[in-house]
């Protein structure tokens, strides 16, 4: 099945700063890759999901990059406020009716 | 539209209980998933069903049961809780690509 790593697991930056976080994926007929964000005592909420005929997508501060070549899909978030504090989780997955395989997850937390 | 919903919020249980942890949808959506979160390890696949009468297993299944008797609902049965159960349990349902989830359901199993 499917396997999912994600770096770094704690990650912290200046408000202000640029945040990165990496993902990699074993399956290579996954096509989906969605990015969720988990407040705390809150369900995860998508941020932001790629597909694999796309290398990059863009919403105001964040993107995500796909190398389905090298599998690895990272999250981008440009000009770091204090609301983006929070838990991050990748996720990969066939589309449809297959579940997502998630990695671990990444807590950012921006200082201010 | 409520999107997806989960009762209770909270529940503690003792060893051998059962229990169902309840999950609704009004989005007409055909898939539906239930996952669960425990510390530094994501969230893993417990089953899913992609459509009224159809459930497959997920990654995590042994100890739970589901059905799927209509299209909003889509229940998790526990037969005899265990505190290797304890944990958050998600529910989610889809239609296309996107997953939406439910709040949540925080599980004590002492």
């Amino acid at each position: 099945g499917e396997n999912v790593e994600q770096h770094p697991s704690t990650l912290s930056v200046q408000e202000g700063d640029s945040a990165v976080i990496k993902c990699t994926y074993s399956d290579s007929a996954s096509n989906y890759f969605p990015w969720y964000k988990q407040e705390l005592g809150k369900g995860p909420q998508l941020i932001i999901d790629i597909r694999s005929n796309v290398g990059e997508k863009k919403d105001q501060r964040i993107a995500v990059t796909l190398n389905k070549t090298a599998k690895h899909f990272s999250l981008h978030i440009t000009e770091t406020q204090p609301e983006d504090s929070a838990v991050y989780f990748c996720a990969a997955s066939g589309g449809g009716a297959d579940g997502l395989t998630f990695g671990k997850g990444t807590h950012l937390i921006i200082q201010p | 539209n409520a999107g997806v919903t989960q009762t209770p919020k909270f529940q503690v249980l003792k060893t051998g209980q059962s229990m169902t942890l309840q999950c609704a949808q009004d989005m007409n959506h055909e898939y539906m998933s239930w996952y669960r979160q425990d510390p530094g390890m994501g969230l893993r696949l417990i089953h899913y069903s992609v459509g009224a009468g159809i459930t497959d297993q997920g990654e995590v299944p042994n100890g739970y049961n589901v059905s799927r008797s209509t299209t909003e609902d889509f229940p998790l049965r526990l037969l005899s809780a265990a505190p290797s159960q304890t944990s958050v349990y998600f529910c989610a349902s889809n239609q296309g690509y996107e997953q939406y989830f439910g709040p949540g359901t925080r599980l004590t199993v002492t």
